[in-house]
């Protein structure tokens, strides 16, 4: 069964400066698909940004940006220039063709003024 | 704009009750989902929908059934419930083909006393 892995359950960050979370992941296929999902505190889950195994360019979305290591099975998001507006919790998906999403535990990032 | 709505933010249940969640979405979107939320687990599949009346069991179904009679809402039910089913749910739904949630709910913190 493939399984994604955060290692850091908490983050901080102080406004304005960069942060990156960590996601790695257990597979044997080549074919698949990555997601970083962003939940605010009391808020819907949204998401942040997807890559495409096949794919070697990193996935970037305005401030987020992904670095994609396939040989390596990592995957982790770096937000630049953090806002207060970031703080959330951060959730590393999987998911092979048609089946199931496989979500991390999160990480709780916390930005400071 | 896009919605996914659940009935309660916050429920509070006895053991042995029978519980139904609510969650309706305004999309004309085929697929619907029930993930359970816990610290430390991220998000597990309870039970996925890809049209009225047609269900697949996810990772964790046991204790738990749903309903999906209308396109628009699809009701998870907890047949006796038991405090390790005190958790966060979250109803999401998606378009087309393919088992990645694209909108959430804000979530439904369920106790269980």
């Amino acid at each position: 069964a493939q399984t994604v892995t955060q290692s850091q359950p908490e983050m901080s960050v102080q406004e304005a400066e960069t942060v990156t979370l960590s996601c790695t992941y257990d597979t044997s296929e080549s074919d698949y698909y990555l997601f970083w999902y962003k939940q605010p505190p009391s808020r819907q889950m949204i998401l942040v940004i997807r890559q495409e195994a096949y794919k070697q360019q990193n996935a970037t979305e305005n401030r987020f940006s992904v670095n994609f290591q396939k040989a390596a099975k990592s995957f982790s998001l770096k937000i630049s220039d953090s806002q207060l507006g970031d703080a959330a919790m951060y959730f590393c998906a999987y998911r092979r063709g048609n089946n199931d999403m496989r979500f991390g535990a999160g990480t709780r990032l916390t930005v400071k003024p | 704009d896009v919605k996914v709505t659940q009935s309660s933010r916050y429920l509070v249940k006895r053991t042995g009750e029978k519980v139904f969640l609510e969650c309706v979405q305004d999309m004309d979107h085929e697929n619907m989902f029930w993930y359970r939320q816990d610290p430390g687990l991220g998000l597990r599949l309870i039970y996925f929908s890809y049209d009225v009346k047609m269900k697949e069991k996810g990772d964790i179904p046991e204790g738990y059934s749903v309903s999906r009679e209308k396109k628009e809402r699809f009701s998870l039910i907890l047949e006796s419930a038991s405090t390790n089913q005190t958790s966060m749910y979250l109803c999401a739904s998606s378009e087309g083909q393919g088992r990645q949630p694209q909108h959430f709910g804000d979530g439904t913190r369920l106790s269980i006393l």
